[in-house]
């Protein structure tokens, strides 16, 4: 299916670390997209990558996609408190162009 | 205005009752879609409007209905609905195949 997979499925770090979230997914692409859940909340759009790009940054955020093992991965760096949160994996593309969710990652960040 | 607003943030419903969730962008996004979520799982698809027309229904029960009045609103109109349908009701626009804007959700609850 287009649904990424997320691991790990839990992350808890301290405040200043590093945060690498990894997703992998079955189907073609056009993009990939990380969004950002705080607890009970809407989601925010983090990022996005095209299938042509093979890393992209924003300000703390550092995500790279490899198309040939259909995977993608998002580095948070210097994490904060504030980024605790849920983060999911979106790809998009395929036979329906549908934004399919990945499993997400439970970001804890512990000050 | 770069929101999308959803009301009302909370809804308490018995199975008998009728009820709509509303959801409005100004962003001039032409695609607009509802997600149901889970607790602690990714959001799902249950639809999704292009130009005002419904493009998707992810085999969604009848029991949920929606409508698109003009290109700035989104309604889901419930009937009927069932103890398991309480979720967290998330609404979303975007400029076709790009990143997608979420409002906040209504939080559902079925007595």
């Amino acid at each position: 299916s287009q649904q990424g997979e997320e691991d790990p499925q839990a992350l808890s770090i301290q405040e200043g670390e590093n945060a690498t979230m990894n997703c992998s997914y079955k189907t073609s692409i056009n993009n990939l997209q990380w969004y950002r859940q705080n607890s009970g909340r809407g989601l925010v759009h983090l990022i996005l990558i095209r299938s042509n790009e093979r890393e992209k940054h924003s300000g703390r955020l550092r995500v790279t996609l490899d198309t040939s093992k259909k995977s993608s991965s998002l580095l948070i760096t210097a994490s904060r408190a504030a980024d605790t949160a849920s983060y999911f994996c979106a790809p998009y593309g395929g036979a329906t162009n549908k934004l399919i969710f990945g499993t997400g990652t439970l970001l804890a960040v512990q000050p | 205005d770069t929101e999308v607003t959803q009301t009302p943030k909370h809804l308490v419903m018995g199975m008998t009752n009728k009820k709509s969730l509303k959801c409005e962008q100004h962003m001039g996004h032409r695609a607009m879609y509802w997600y149901k979520q889970k607790a602690k799982k990714p959001p799902e698809l249950m639809f999704v409007y292009s130009y005002e027309k419904l493009s998707i229904n992810e085999s969604v029960p009848s029991r949920f209905s929606p409508e698109c009045p003009n290109s700035s609103l989104l309604n889901l109109h419930l009937h009927a609905l069932q103890p398991e349908d309480s979720a967290l009701y998330l609404c979303a626009s975007s400029p076709q195949r790009e990143e997608q804007f979420f409002g906040p959700g209504t939080r559902l609850t079925v007595l």
